[in-house]
């Protein structure tokens, strides 16, 4: 079975904290997404990247960065955390360009 | 306009009971659909893709109306365990894998 792996599930960070949310992909998968979700909004694109060190912006990038430096892991960076950013993160990889979705289990944050 | 549209719910309906979603989208070129189910404080997970010729799994049917812009699913003989939220999702094709999410639609299966 494919594993998606987030690195923690729940997280309460303060407002202009470095903030570091880890995903791992057991399954070779070239591409890696990075997402969240709201409360009537629905699950938004933040980052993607479809190989080792390239990433692309998606509908929400403001506030973020990403790193990929070996094909298993994205993270996913918040130099200075606000409140605005409170949500659920969800990462999510697939190994076509239109192919299933695998998603982690989510890491629930909130900053305070 | 939002690129891809459901009706939030709650749809209520009781165990065994037929139930059907509509979504509908933007982009009159997109060529990928999906429905994905995500249960309470968890991640989704592909229920099915939707293929033009439409497509049946078990209990679910998934439609494809390309003239009026929507995709649909069919829920026959609901069970509790139906209860989720289904997420449509729409590949636009105006890059690479510009999927585009709903918001979602919830189910609610009652005894």
């Amino acid at each position: 079975d494919v594993k998606v792996t987030q690195s923690s599930r729940y997280l309460v960070k303060r407002t202009g904290e470095k903030v570091f949310l880890e995903c791992v992909q057991d399954m070779d998968h070239e591409n890696m997404f990075w997402y969240r979700q709201d409360p009537g909004l629905g699950l938004r694109l933040i980052y993607f990247s479809y190989d080792v060190k390239m990433k692309e912006k998606g509908d929400i990038p403001e506030g973020y960065s990403v790193s990929r430096e070996k094909k298993e892991r994205f993270s996913l960076i918040l130099e200075s955390a606000s409140t605005n950013q409170t949500s659920m993160y969800l990462c999510a990889s697939t190994p076509l360009e239109a192919g299933e979705l695998f998603f982690g289990e989510g890491s629930r944050l909130t900053v305070l | 306009r939002k690129e891809v549209e459901q009706d939030p719910g709650p749809f209520n309906v009781p165990e065994g009971a037929t139930v059907a979603f509509n979504c509908t989208y933007s982009n009159s070129a997109s060529q990928s659909f999906f429905w994905y189910r995500q249960d309470c404080r968890k991640e989704p997970k592909l229920l099915m893709s939707v293929y033009s010729s439409g497509n049946e799994d078990g209990r679910f049917t998934a439609q494809l109306n390309r003239a009026s812009q929507y995709i649909s699913l069919l829920i026959r003989d609901s069970k509790l365990s139906d209860s989720a939220t289904y997420l449509c999702v729409v590949n636009m094709n105006t890059g690479f894998q510009k999927l585009v999410f709903g918001t979602g639609t919830r189910l609610l299966v009652s005894p």
